[in-house]
C-alpha cells in the first residue's frame, strides 16, 4: 500500500534562515510526488511536481524539492524564509500509471517563520 | 476565473439531518475528488469522478453519496449525519488522471459540524 510521512507536526524557522519540510514515501513502482500549501480557512495550493527527470524540482514562490530515489524522500526547501511562508504544508504520492490512481497525502507539517 | 468553489462555506447540522455539500468547477476538467480533513489525519478521499456520469468510491465513503451529472458539478450527499462527520470537506478537480502527474486543483472547504 502506498503511504506518505511526515515526520515533524511542526518547524520553526527564524526569517531569511533556510528551511526544509521533510518527506518519505512509500509506493510500489515509479512515485509522482506534489507538495501542496495550506493557508488558513483555505483550500490547498499546488507548489511543485516531480514526475520523471531532473531530481531538482523548483516550484512556485522560491520553493523546491529534492527527490532522492535510494532515501525514497521528497524534501521541501527555500533558501531563504519568509513570515508569509508560515503554512501547513502537505507532501502527496501516486503511482503513475495509466490508469486513475489516488493520491495519497501525508497528514501535513505546520511551517512557522518567525520575524 | 473562479477554479473550484464550494458552498456552503460554514455549516452546523443537528445528528439525523440531511444536507449537500455544492461543488463546481469551471476549468473543465474531466476528474473531480472529495476528500475530509482531520486534524492531524491529512486528507482522505471520500469519492472520485472521472466523468459525468461516473463515480467511484474512495477510502472512507461510508455514510456519503455523490453524483456527477455535469462535468461542472459534483455535490456530496450526506443522508444522515453522524458526529464522526464533522469535519473540513474539500471538493478538488483535475485536467488528467494523477498517472500522468496534473495537480488537483482545491476549493476552500466547507466547515461542517454535527452536534
Amino acid at each position: 500500500a502506498q503511504s506518505v510521512a511526515q515526520p515533524e507536526d511542526q518547524v520553526n524557522v527564524a526569517e531569511g534562515n533556510p528551511l526544509t519540510v521533510k518527506c518519505t514515501y512509500s509506493v510500489s513502482g515509479n512515485p509522482y510526488l506534489f507538495w501542496y500549501v495550506q493557508y488558513p480557512n483555505r483550500g490547498l495550493q499546488f507548489l511543485l511536481k516531480y514526475i520523471t527527470g531532473d531530481n531538482l524540482v523548483k516550484g512556485s514562490y522560491g520553493f523546491e524539492a529534492e527527490f532522492n530515489k535510494s532515501q525514497t524522500s521528497f524534501h521541501l526547501k527555500k533558501p531563504s524564509a519568509l513570515v508569509s511562508d508560515s503554512a501547513l504544508y502537505f507532501c502527496a504520492a501516486g503511482l503513475m500509471n495509466t490508469g486513475f490512481q489516488k493520491l495519497v497525502f501525508g497528514t501535513g507539517t505546520r511551517l512557522l517563520v518567525s520575524p | 476565473n473562479a477554479g473550484v468553489t464550494q458552498t456552503p462555506k460554514f455549516r452546523i447540522l443537528k445528528i439525523g439531518q440531511s444536507m449537500t455539500l455544492q461543488c463546481t468547477q469551471d476549468m473543465n476538467h474531466n476528474y473531480m475528488y472529495w476528500y475530509r480533513q482531520d486534524p492531524g489525519m491529512g486528507l482522505k478521499l471520500i469519492y472520485y469522478s472521472v466523468g459525468a456520469g461516473i463515480t467511484d468510491k474512495g477510502e472512507v465513503p461510508n455514510g456519503y453519496n455523490v453524483s456527477r451529472s455535469t462535468t461542472e458539478d459534483f455535490p456530496l450527499r450526506l443522508e444522515l449525519a453522524a458526529p464522526s462527520q464533522t469535519s473540513v470537506y474539500f471538493c478538488a478537480s483535475s485536467w488528467d488522471t494523477q498517472g500522468r502527474g496534473q495537480p488537483q486543483h482545491f476549493g476552500d472547504g466547507t466547515r461542517l459540524s454535527i452536534l
